[in-house]
């Protein structure tokens, strides 16, 4: 079946400009992640959506960043007014539920490049 | 969560096992070792885990020893495909969600 879709691929902008980073989970999973990784590093928690309850924002770096779910389907990442320091790999996992049994299946990412 | 430690690289000939080691001296009774694995230009994989057991699977083996302070994932017959960095994390058990937070990792150069 179809995988975690992210779009766009890459994205090139300038800084002070709003991007914004879509998410299409595998149907049916509750859970959705987003996740940032900069060039050479390991990976950064952002936020985290499960079914109707309150997302965990705890990861978000900035008031900068938000990010938005509608039910348990599509998910936005909205960067506004973007730094350099913003530049990186953008990913989006899903997974069946909650949990740590719950295997987390991540989409290819997008790349972003504030210039 | 406790703090792992991998070797930023190895190398393995194609169809040797490779053998990974993850430190996690810290570790407490109701943490789960993790492992994922990052292939170039590709979103992270799971691979395996286990609590005090050793597991294995389809894709790896995962050894923990006895006092759960070191683990080694082996990939029995690793081949040019398993090139990827391959990353260790530890994780208690929650109903609330769980946030992957890897470091580096250790990446993993299989040679023809």
């Amino acid at each position: 079946g179809a995988g975690v879709s992210q779009s766009p691929s890459n994205k090139v902008t300038e800084k002070g400009k709003d991007v914004e980073l879509r998410c299409d989970p595998i149907s049916g999973h509750t859970a959705l992640y987003w996740y940032r990784q900069r060039l050479g590093q390991g990976l950064e928690f952002l936020i985290y959506f499960q079914g109707n309850s309150a997302p965990d924002k705890s990861g978000l770096p900035s008031d900068r960043f938000s990010a938005e779910r509608t039910g348990e389907s599509v998910s936005t990442l909205t960067i506004q007014r973007t730094q350099q320091e913003d530049s990186a790999v953008y990913l989006c996992a899903s997974s069946l539920s909650v949990g740590l049994f719950y295997e987390q299946y991540f989409g290819p990412g997008t790349r972003l490049t504030v210039t | 969560d406790a703090k792992t430690t991998q070797p930023p690289s190895m190398d393995c000939a194609e169809g040797r096992a490779a053998n990974l080691p993850c430190n996690h001296s810290t570790i407490s009774g109701n943490e789960y070792v993790y492992w994922y694995r990052q292939i170039h230009s590709q979103g992270p994989q799971y691979i395996i885990h286990g609590l005090k057991n050793n597991e294995t699977n389809e894709m790896a083996s995962l050894i923990i020893t006895e006092d759960r302070k070191s683990s080694t994932l082996i990939l029995p017959h690793a081949t040019l495909r398993d090139t990827a960095v391959y990353y260790c994390i530890v994780r208690v058990h929650s109903n609330s969600g769980y946030a992957l937070n890897f470091g580096k990792g250790t990446s993993l150069l299989v040679t023809p």
